[in-house]
């Protein structure tokens, strides 16, 4: 029973390009978040997504970040002109309804712009 | 104010104690509280779930959950060198929404040594 998976587990990007992050929820689960982890800082809430839906973004950067769950494949999380603050931990967790259920999380991605 | 607070620590308790973890929140509409441990450099990996008044108990864990105080803790017993990690508590339901938005605190450093 295969739990959340993240690829790539590490990603190091130069200023300015492009990062994109996968996530693939369990099985069984149609509802993904995505939360940031700044080094010494707690994890904060980004997107919640389900399947061809973002329901809230309000976590995320207005500018550069843009996240998607098709109705095949894996959620995205985009990055675009990375900047040096974007080095962080990205984790995905899914959850199997939107209501109270626990979420699991992915073992993340671990961002690094030079 | 934060909207999930935890001190800080590092806490540090000697093996086989009990270690305590406290845990306040700000929005008297949260429904769901969650204890996760993380290991540095890996993923939160959930303890416990709490979503009544009272104690639950799992194994050497009890979270113990006071909303008239808006209060949660977590409780180890027979602590492990294991057990060291930062314990994250998470609040679903903070700032009104009605799915699974959590809100983490930054974490308690817990040490437990022989």
């Amino acid at each position: 029973n295969a739990g959340v998976m993240q690829n790539p587990r590490h990603l190091v990007r130069r200023r300015g390009q492009e990062a994109r992050l996968r996530c693939s929820p369990m099985k069984g689960h149609s509802h993904v978040y995505w939360y940031r982890q700044l080094p010494e800082e707690g994890l904060k809430f980004m997107v919640y997504l389900q399947k061809e839906n973002i329901i809230d973004e309000s976590g995320m950067p207005k500018e550069r970040f843009s996240a998607e769950f098709p109705k095949e494949g894996p959620s995205i999380l985009r990055i675009q002109q990375v900047v040096r603050g974007d080095s962080a931990a990205y984790f995905c967790a899914s959850s199997r309804s939107e209501s109270t259920d626990t979420q699991y999380f992915g073992p993340g991605t671990r961002l690094t712009v030079l | 104010q934060k909207e999930v607070e935890q001190n800080s620590g590092p806490l540090s308790v000697p093996e086989g104690a009990i270690a305590s973890l406290n845990c306040t929140y700000s929005d008297r509409g949260s429904q769901s509280f969650f204890w996760y441990r993380q290991y540095s450099g890996k993923s939160p990996e959930l303890i416990m779930f709490i979503y009544s008044n009272g104690d639950k108990e799992d194994g050497r864990f009890t979270a113990q959950l006071n909303k008239a105080s808006q209060y949660v803790s977590l409780l180890i017993r027979d602590s492990q060198p294991s057990d060291s990690a930062t314990y994250l508590c998470a609040v679903n339901n903070a700032g009104g929404t009605s799915y699974g938005k959590l809100t983490f605190g930054q974490g308690t450093i817990l040490t437990v040594h022989p």
